[in-house]
């Protein structure tokens, strides 16, 4: 079925990095989206990968995507209290129109 | 540069009540979305059109109509509100095709009392 999953919460003090993960549901051709959501604000694009790439990496941010066990994950590297978000990774099939979105992760950076 | 514009920001409405929430994008894009967001549920998609002309529903369709007006605007209707239709609405739009990303509107507080 269509599932698109993440954990609820992440806490990591201020200079660490953020590992946030996501599992989906499996497809030949599909591309995985992430995006922040501010308070009050709408979803604002961080980055994407398409199904057929191993890795991306954009300034501070890394995604990884492990096909054999449907895994994605959003690294942010030297985490600042700005980061402080809902996180959100979706999901679009080749040939549809849909995008399933995860219920978001809320991480939090300590000073 | 607006992007996609939502009004209004917040509205209260009394049970049974009915309300338009208005949609627009300037981006020329071809597909739009209108979700709901609730705590701990993400985004669940209401009803989508892909181009203009055409309206298909998402995963909770039910007690919401839509219209899209035209390329730029898309619409959606509380026809009879209930409290369970307390939420974030959001709008999106994309250029189309999966290869694109949405972009999002500012959203819609709504509360029914």
């Amino acid at each position: 079925g269509e599932d698109v999953e993440q954990s609820l919460f992440l806490s990591v003090r201020e200079g660490d990095s953020s590992v946030i993960n996501c599992t989906y549901t499996d497809s030949s051709s599909t591309y995985l989206y992430w995006y922040k959501q501010e308070p009050g604000a709408g979803l604002q694009l961080l980055t994407y990968i398409f199904s057929n790439m191993d890795m991306k990496q954009d300034q501070r941010l890394t995604v990884l995507l492990n096909k054999k066990d449907k895994h994605l994950s959003l690294r942010i590297a030297d985490t600042q209290t700005g980061d402080s978000a809902i996180y959100f990774c979706a999901e679009v099939y080749e040939g549809t129109y849909k995008y399933i979105f995860g219920t978001g992760t809320r991480l939090k950076v300590l000073a | 540069n607006a992007g996609v514009t939502q009004t209004p920001k917040f509205q209260v409405l009394k049970t049974g009540q009915s309300m338009t929430l208005q949609c627009a994008q300037d981006m020329n894009h071809n597909s739009m979305y209108w979700y709901r967001q609730d705590p701990g549920m993400g985004l669940r998609l209401i009803y989508y059109s892909a181009s203009e002309g055409t309206t298909d529903k998402g995963e909770v369709p039910n007690g919401y109509n839509v219209s899209r007006l035209n390329k730029r605007e898309f619409s959606l209707r509380l026809e009879s509100a209930a409290p369970s239709q307390t939420s974030v609405y959001f709008c999106a739009s994309t250029q189309g095709g999966f290869n694109q990303p949405q972009h999002f509107g500012d959203g819609t507080r709504l509360s029914i009392l």
